[in-house]
């Protein structure tokens, strides 16, 4: 595919769960980043990565939320002890560099629901 | 710090009728700015970004936004609405020094009628 996958599409948890949720950006692609979408709003910054590394983890709300980019390509966002108000969309995007003028692009999300 | 301000959450308009979202924004520093849209169901896609030069930037589908530097705003238009623009759309600023994060508005969902 062409584009940037995130898996699952939807994700039902119980509060007090543990969950992950994983991003495979096209291929190439040095930059990677997350961003969360709650209900009627825009998205908002999480962490983003160059390479394996999380160059900018200032969007993460608490230290329940954590990302990892082990080899420099897909990468997976875990969330610790899940709360109700952690229910989100959480889009994955990409691009070419971590140049400013470079073109993000996004994945569908994964949508998560806790219960 | 930066911040960008959809006034109008939602523009109901009629099918090939003009429209207009409006987007103000705040910054210290100067910035980079973009407009994306939702297709419902679908991943955030990019319409049309500003860097630099004209200040009427084109996009895709028809869609131009122009940016005005004194009013602090870029606001999109498109002189005739389809059915199928019918979408959430997100206008965003990055600052020159960020390689980070993308600023977000709150979004504008844009309805046509027929």
């Amino acid at each position: 595919g062409a584009g940037v996958s995130q898996t699952p599409s939807n994700k039902v948890t119980e509060k007090g769960k543990y969950v992950e949720l994983r991003c495979d950006p096209i291929s190439g692609h040095t930059a990677l980043y997350w961003y969360r979408q709650s209900l009627g709003q825009g998205p908002e910054f999480l962490i983003y990565f160059q390479g394996t590394g999380a160059a900018d983890d200032s969007g993460l709300p608490n230290d329940r939320f954590f990302a990892v980019r082990p080899e420099g390509s897909v990468s997976t966002l875990k969330i610790q002890r899940t709360e109700r108000g952690d229910s989100a969309v959480y889009l994955c995007a990409s691009s070419q560099t971590s140049g400013v003028q470079e073109t993000q692009y996004f994945g569908p999300g994964t949508r998560l629901l806790v219960l | 710090a930066q911040s960008v301000t959809q006034l109008d959450s939602q523009v109901p308009v009629f099918e090939e009728a003009p429209v207009e979202l409006r987007c103000n924004y705040s910054s210290s520093v100067s910035v980079y700015l973009f407009w994306y849209v939702q297709y419902p169901n679908q991943g955030l896609q990019l319409l049309l970004k500003y860097l630099s030069g004209s200040t009427l930037v084109k996009g895709i589908n028809g869609f131009e936004a122009e940016f005005n530097k004194s009013q602090t705003s870029f606001h999109l238009r498109k002189p005739s609405v389809h059915i199928s623009d019918t979408a959430e759309y997100f206008c965003a600023v990055r600052s020159y020094s960020s390689a980070s994060k993308i600023i977000f508005g709150s979004g504008t969902r844009l309805s046509i009628r027929p």
